[in-house]
């Protein structure tokens, strides 16, 4: 069975650090490419990047708003994907979620908050 | 980047309506393409993936098809537990805006 775990959300002030993690199991997680999604209170769902599997480049893409902010890396042998977030701004207030397709059917994780407030 | 869009943003309906909802894609996707329901305070629900295969458990009155860069979500018969949003989603990438169903 798929299972995805965030963790690492919380409260943060403007401009400050967090970085989250997603514990994967299930599948052969070295060969999954690997989201991140947000969605702000009241908004609609944002794909914040992805990084693919290392042996099709492992490379990260993100939308422009996180672009230079934020870093999402792999440990494989942890089966554990990450979101560095850096400079936080109040707008990146959201519930965060780690999302997979190993096979064609999508997989999502609980969500983990992170807030960011004065 | 692939854009998507979602019409109608809002579709008011009544119990034992036939809907659709249309995404499209700025450029072709094949059928790399997810639907999902939303309720307020809740996760994502996915529906359908690969455009068109139901995921298990999902009611029938729930299809999906296209390919290309223009998809649709149909719900058959309309229930009252179907009043929600809808989203699409391109593998790996962006998600379209939501098409929200109401009582009307």
């Amino acid at each position: 069975e798929v299972q995805l775990v965030e963790s690492g959300g919380g409260l943060v002030k403007p401009g400050g650090s967090l970085k989250l993690s997603c514990a994967a199991s299930g599948f052969t997680f070295s060969n999954a490419w690997m989201s991140w999604v947000r969605q702000a209170p009241g908004k609609g769902l944002e794909w914040v990047g992805r990084i693919k599997a290392k042996t099709d480049g492992g490379t990260a893409d993100y939308i422009a708003p996180v672009k230079g902010r934020f870093t999402i890396s792999r440990d494989d042998s942890k089966n554990t994907l990450y979101l560095q977030m850096n400079s936080l701004k109040t707008e990146d207030t959201a519930v965060y979620y780690c999302i997979t397709n190993p096979y064609y059917e999508i997989y999502w994780g609980q969500g983990t908050l992170v807030t960011v407030s004065s | 980047d692939i854009q998507m869009t979602q019409s109608p943003s809002t579709l008011s309906a009544s119990v034992g309506d036939r809907v659709t909802i249309t995404c499209r894609a700025s450029q072709s996707i094949s059928t790399w393409l997810a639907w999902y329901q939303q309720k307020p305070g809740k996760a994502p629900k996915l529906l359908i993936y690969k455009a068109s295969t139901l995921k298990s458990g999902v009611p029938s009155r729930f299809s999906g098809s296209g390919s290309g860069t223009e998809f649709t979500l149909t719900i058959s018969s309309l229930q009252p537990d179907d009043f929600a949003t809808y989203y699409c989603q391109q593998y790996n990438n962006f998600f379209g805006p939501g098409t929200k169903v109401d009582i009307k």
